[in-house]
Parts: structure tokens; C-alpha cells; sequence
């Protein structure tokens, strides 16, 4: 099993959908959770960072972790046609200097 | 401010040579960590550089090793290549060791034959 498992796409919904993505981890000691949004053919950019159960907001972007379930989501409201990339998962555990990522969702919004 | 750069950003090897690849970190930054991406798949961790020294490893052979020399330029060197060291290689600096906020390049892919 891998420690840590997203759901592996691809996804393809019209402009102004909500999007849902979703990751599973299996390490308690997994303290730290990013979001990062990979572009064809660039590096990944860090989207959203959070260390805490419950939900952080930007912009259109809503990060949700429940550490008692070990599920982690990224909600796009209004997704745009620009939103369409790879999303990946990260997660740290304190006292590691990697992060261990999920394997990616593709998502297409298509205008 | 600069961003990170990688050099090449394309490259073709044989099996068995070897290659060496190259990052320049952000403007600030004294942590340099390298991951592997294979097609369809996230990043994978091979190790990380802290002040010239390596001080984490991922569950990569020897045959992959590296450098931090001390303007926090970075090398990967991939010794006795293998068909399945085809992959877009990722530079990531970031501002401390102990850090999921990295900023990475844009990668170099490597193409083994």
C-alpha cells in the first residue's frame, strides 16, 4: 500500500464546476499537507499548505483535512479553463525532510 | 529574484553512461532537494542538500549521488544509467531543511536508450 493514495483521474469538467480532489494517507505521523498544481511540461508550484484538521481557504481554493479519516481534499469553486494542470498531494511528516506526493489528478476544465 | 533553474532541459543517454544535471537555487535559499517524476506518477524523493552536506536520502541506489557547493548551485549525478532512469528530474530549493514549501524548476527529462 502506498502511503499515500489520490485518486488518479482524469477529470474533465465544464467552466464554473466544482471541483473535488481527493487524497488518502496511511502515516499518522503526517503532520503537514500541501497542495501543488503542475502545469504541462513545468515543475509543480505550491498551491496550499496546512497543518491542522478543517478546512483553509484561498480564493477560489479551499483546502480540507480530517486527520481522523487520514482524507485530504482541494475544492476549486468556479474552476476556469486556466485551472486545467496535474494536482498533487504532498505530505511531511515532522521530522522529514521529504514529502511524500499522491501520483496526481489531471483535470481538464473545458470552456 | 531569480527563480530555480535546471540545465539540461532535455537529454538523451545510452544505458550504462552516465549524466550529470544541474540546478541553480532561488535567490535565498540554502536547501536543495531532488526528485524523480516518471511518466504519470508524482515526484519521488532521492535525497536533499543542506549547507554543502546531504542530510536525507530517499530509497534510490548509490549510483545517484550529488553536490551543493557554496553559492546553493546544486548537481545530480546518475552513474550506470538504466532504462528505468528515464524520468523528468526536479530541483527544488527551499528556505529551510524541514519544509514542505519548495520551489521547484522545470525539470530536466532524461531519455535513456
Amino acid at each position: 500500500q502506498k502511503e499515500v493514495e489520490q485518486d488518479p483521474g482524469p477529470l474533465s469538467v465544464p467552466e464554473g464546476a466544482i471541483v473535488s480532489l481527493n487524497c488518502t494517507y496511511s502515516n499518522s505521523a503526517f503532520q503537514y499537507f500541501m497542495w501543488y498544481r503542475q502545469y504541462s511540461r513545468k515543475g509543480p508550484e505550491l498551491l496550499m499548505y496546512t497543518y491542522s484538521s478543517g478546512n483553509k481557504e484561498d480564493g477560489r481554493f479551499t483546502a480540507q483535512v480530517d486527520k481522523s479519516s487520514k482524507y485530504i481534499s482541494l475544492f476549486i469553486r468556479d474552476s476556469q479553463p486556466s485551472d486545467s494542470a496535474t494536482y498533487l498531494c504532498a505530505i511531511l511528516s515532522g521530522s522529514a525532510r521529504q514529502l511524500t506526493f499522491g501520483s496526481g489528478t489531471q483535470l481538464t476544465v473545458l470552456p | 529574484e531569480t527563480g530555480v533553474t535546471q540545465s539540461p532541459t532535455h537529454l538523451i543517454k545510452t544505458r550504462g553512461q552516465q549524466v550529470t544535471l544541474r540546478c541553480s537555487s532561488q535567490s535565498g535559499h540554502n536547501t536543495v532537494s531532488w526528485y524523480q517524476q516518471a511518466l504519470g506518477q508524482g515526484p519521488q524523493f532521492i535525497f536533499q542538500y543542506y549547507r554543502e552536506e546531504e542530510n536525507g536520502r530517499g530509497n534510490f541506489p548509490p549510483r545517484f549521488s550529488g553536490l551543493q557547493f557554496p553559492n546553493y548551485s546544486s548537481e545530480l549525478n546518475v552513474n550506470a544509467l538504466e532504462l528505468d532512469d528515464s524520468a523528468l528530474y526536479l530541483c527544488a530549493s527551499s528556505f529551510r531543511e524541514n519544509t514542505g514549501e519548495l520551489f521547484f524548476g522545470e525539470g530536466s527529462r532524461l531519455t535513456v536508450l
